[in-house]
């Protein structure tokens, strides 16, 4: 069974400039979530879909980051414009029917 | 709501030697229990979970954890560590029932050493 797919691996941008991220979830798994890692700490929910709805995005700042999943199948997560703060990993993970979440390698974010 | 504390950050032992690490939650319902480790520059992989049954949980490399309600505890052990455990280790809970977020603890960064 193939993972959880994530690109790029690594990005490194400056302040302001924007970001997109990718997602290709483990095949027939229909909820997928982003998380943000800050060095040092547990990954943190961003956002949660289930198909190609919403489900959760009460931590996502929405002023700056935003994410969607058209046809339910991959999603992609934005920020724009970069703040310093936003230095992190990027983890996306999916699952099927509330089992276990699997997760990807992760972007690793640097803001200059 | 729930949290999850990992009461250690780091931990340090030697090869062969057992490791305990900790981690107790908060919840005002029932839960789910998760343990998963990280290893540099990787995702998150399951190594055990309890959902419900024997409070005695077995997972893949050799762990095991024990759901203990009294203590709100989950505390995450191996009888003999190798080298290549060395890693992050993350405590995760969710509410059960229906599509509920994973809340994560600090992490505790596992060293093994020779």
């Amino acid at each position: 069974e193939a993972g959880v797919a994530q690109s790029p691996r690594y990005k490194i941008i400056e302040k302001r400039q924007s970001v997109a991220f990718w997602c290709n979830p483990i095949s027939g798994h229909a909820t997928l979530y982003w998380y943000q890692q800050i060095l040092g700490q547990g990954p943190k929910l961003l956002i949660q879909f289930q198909n190609n709805g919403v489900v959760d995005d009460s931590q996502l700042p929405k002023d700056r980051f935003s994410a969607e999943r058209l046809k339910g199948v991959d999603s992609t997560l934005k920020i724009q414009p970069a703040k310093l703060e936003d230095s992190a990993v990027y983890l996306c993970a999916s699952s099927l029917n509330n089992q276990p979440q699997h997760f990807g390698d992760g972007t690793r974010l640097s803001i200059l | 709501a729930q949290s999850v504390t990992q009461l250690d950050s780091q931990v340090p032992v030697f090869e062969e030697a057992p490791v305990e690490l900790r981690c107790n939650y908060s919840s005002s319902v029932s839960v789910y229990l998760f343990w998963y480790v990280q290893y540099p520059n990787q995702g998150l992989q399951l190594l055990l979970k309890y959902l419900s049954g024997s409070t005695l949980v077995k997972g893949i490399n050799g762990f095991e954890a024990e759901f203990n309600k009294s203590q709100t505890s989950f505390h995450l052990r191996k009888p003999s560590v190798h080298i290549s455990d060395t890693a992050e280790y993350f405590c995760a809970v969710r509410a059960s029932g229906g599509a509920q977020k994973l809340v994560f603890g600090q992490g505790t960064r596992l060293t093994i050493n020779p």
